[in-house]
């Protein structure tokens, strides 16, 4: 058993849509759980970043921890086409981080 | 724009030669990473380093080597290059002294090795 686990997809939906992305995982001892947002052709760049349990909002965009089930989520509200892009989860504890296998999204006009 | 380079953006190489992928960070970070990322199995992590001077394995070391002579850079070498080793390979680099440890990517490098 891989100690992230992310679907992965591809997911496509329209324009405007709510969109849930998500990870399960193994490790009780992760602290920080991070989404990182990658575009085609591209290096993973930081969407956001959560420590420990809660909800965390970026204007579109809602981190949600729950330590207890050893799940995560990234919510997209309002999707828009130049959200389209691979999202990667990943978490980290003692400088040690790893990351789920990433799901693409497609957002269509 | 502070960051990390990489070089080259894209490479394809005969099975069997030596290779150098180059990495340079301006952030003064003092860890930094090789990743490979392949479809379906993610980024996985090949060697990083803490400090300038210390190096360590990752998941999928063998086959490759790397260095930390200094803070900014972190070349990756392939000696002897084989097909399974076809990748997009990323270079990152963070703050390890930072509790939360975000680790900042370049662009990346796409090797084919034919």
């Amino acid at each position: 058993q891989k100690e992230v686990e992310q679907d992965p997809g591809p997911l496509s939906v329209p324009e405007g849509a709510i969109v849930s992305l998500n990870c399960t995982y193994s490790n009780s001892a992760f602290q920080y759980f991070m989404w990182y947002r990658q575009y085609s052709r591209k290096g993973p760049e930081l969407l956001m970043y959560t420590y420990s349990s809660g909800n965390k909002e970026d204007g579109r965009f809602t981190a949600q921890v729950d330590k207890s089930s050893k799940y995560i989520s990234l919510f997209i509200r309002d999707s828009q086409p130049s959200d389209s892009a691979t999202y990667l989860c990943a978490m980290s504890y003692n400088n040690d981080m790893r990351f789920g296998a990433g799901t693409r999204l497609t957002v269509k006009p | 724009i502070a960051g990390i380079t990489q070089a080259p953006t894209s490479q394809i190489l005969a099975a069997g030669r030596r290779m150098t992928l180059r990495c340079t960070q301006d952030m003064r970070h003092n860890a930094m990473y090789w990743y490979r990322q392949d479809l379906g199995l993610g980024l996985r992590l090949i060697h990083y380093s803490n400090t300038a001077g210390t190096t360590g394995k990752g998941e999928v070391p063998d086959g490759y080597s790397v260095s930390r002579a200094n803070t900014d850079d972190f070349p990756l070498t392939l000696a002897s290059a084989v097909p399974s080793q076809t990748s997009v390979y990323f270079c990152a680099s963070s703050d390890s002294g930072a509790s939360k440890n975000i680790q900042y990517f370049g662009a990346g490098t796409r090797l084919s090795v034919l």
